[in-house]
């Protein structure tokens, strides 16, 4: 079985650009979430869709956005990017509950020059 | 709010040591607790969980209980390899405005050295 799969696994942008990174989740799970991860840090929260509904947002500017797909598949965006947007972003898929795990991708390794 | 706080790392052994990882967290109700490990340059993957106080998670000889009395979610192993050496995540998640939320520690890096 696939797991979580996340395009591209490495890109590099210029300041004041825009970025759209892309997930696809386990099959049968409806839950996505993206996390950030600045180096040698946690993951941090920045969405939680469910059924295509955004279901929760951490403290990130408007400048990210996110949508999912009526195939549960998730896209994050990021516009008029900074230098401190260079990061790892994770998605993760799960069943929705409160005992579920979230599954993991590999990741987005996004530079900003 | 929710938080979790690990041990400031990084935690440096020799093979076969006995590891003790602290994860102590608040909560406002009665999450489930996690810890995720991440090798080096890969993604995070589930170690082991608990649902419920006095549960214990275990996995690769791994182990955790969920202690409510004293807020903590210690990992433990008896014998650590070289190959344990990675980052490891204790998160907890709980409802939060109706959804379910993952809140996660900072990270401990783990090194084992043979």
């Amino acid at each position: 079985d696939a797991g979580v799969t996340q395009s591209p696994t490495h890109l590099i942008k210029t300041r004041g650009q825009h970025v759209t990174l892309r997930c696809s989740p386990i099959s049968g799970h409806k839950s996505v979430s993206w996390y950030q991860q600045v180096l040698g840090q946690g993951p941090q929260f920045i969405f939680q869709y469910y059924e295509k509904e955004e279901r929760g947002r951490g403290n990130f500017p408007d400048r990210f956005s996110a949508r999912q797909f009526p195939n549960y598949s998730s896209e994050l965006n990021v516009n008029a990017l900074l230098l401190g947007d260079s990061a790892l972003y994770l998605c993760a898929s799960s069943l929705i509950g409160r005992n579920t795990e979230a599954f993991f991708g590999q990741g987005t390794r996004l530079t900003v020059v | 709010g929710n938080s979790v706080t690990q041990m400031e790392g990084p935690v440096t052994l020799s093979e076969e040591a006995f590891l003790t990882i602290n994860c102590t967290y608040t909560a406002t109700g009665y999450p489930s607790l996690f810890w995720y490990v991440q090798y080096p340059g890969e993604g995070l993957q589930l170690l082991l969980k608990a649902t419920k106080a006095d549960d214990k998670g275990s996995n690769k000889g791994f182990e955790a209980t969920y202690r409510k009395e004293t807020t903590s979610f210690h990992l433990e192993k008896g014998s650590v390899q070289v190959s344990d050496s990675a980052v490891y995540y204790c998160a907890l998640k709980e409802v939060v405005d109706s959804n379910y939320q993952l809140i996660w520690g900072a990270g401990t890096k783990l090194i084992i050295k043979p």
